[in-house]
């Protein structure tokens, strides 16, 4: 079936610069994607949502890219803190309420 | 803030046994979710539940998993015959009107021993 997948499944950024994650999708038709954090032992924390219809979306410090023409979602953090070392997750909505999530890239934040 | 909140945060059963899984979904949410992650996988949907019943599910969650709101708050996820496979921790997850932009709670380790 159609998935959800990360590029690199580790990224590695010096505390105060920017990082991007990088996330392809397969299905042509999906409409909403979720951008996820997930510290350990923790359950996924919402970051951003785009939907299909919109190219790029920001938030405080992460601003979420969507290229339909080659099925790309990335992640911008700006100005990376400890605190955002992280497993994140893209997730693409399948379905009516179905969310398909990718394997994770897990960011690490270098003093 | 409002969250979802799960009981308990760990549970240890022995393959066979039965296990519940609580969950109090935010309070003004009406769609109700259950997903489950193994040990360093990818969180997987499990089933999606909507005006009392469930509106969607996966593969996965076959007739030994059932899920129940039997209350205007709590939200169940029900193992009738725990296998080892079913080691992994289980999140709850709700969401409002517009059914996107999920919560999650912490999560359920569940362990089958």
């Amino acid at each position: 079936g159609e998935s959800v997948g990360l590029h690199l499944p580790t990224l590695s950024v010096q505390e105060g610069d920017n990082s991007i994650i990088n996330c392809a999708y397969s299905n042509s038709a999906s409409d909403y994607f979720i951008w996820y954090k997930q510290e350990s032992g923790k359950g996924p924390q919402f970051i951003i949502d785009i939907r299909s219809n919109m190219d790029k979306r920001q938030g405080q410090r992460v601003t979420v890219l969507l290229n339909k023409t080659v099925k790309h979602l990335s992640l911008q953090i700006a100005a990376t803190q400890p605190g955002d070392s992280a497993v994140y997750f893209c997730a693409e909505r399948q379905g009516a309420q179905k969310l398909v999530f990718g394997q994770g890239t897990r960011l690490t934040i270098n003093p | 803030e409002p969250e979802v909140t799960q009981t308990p945060s760990h549970q240890v059963t022995q393959m066979g046994q039965e296990v519940i899984l609580r969950c109090v979904p935010i309070s003004n949410h009406l769609y109700f979710y259950w997903y489950r992650q193994i040990l360093g996988q990818k969180v997987e949907f499990l089933v999606s539940f909507y005006n009392n019943e469930i509106s969607e599910k996966s593969e996965i969650f076959d007739d030994q998993f059932s899920v129940e709101r039997p209350d205007g708050s709590n939200f169940t996820l029900k193992i009738r015959s725990t296998k080892l496979e079913d080691s992994a921790m289980y999140f709850c997850a709700s969401s409002g009107l517009t059914n996107e932009k999920l919560f999650f709670g912490s999560g359920t380790q569940l362990s089958v021993l």
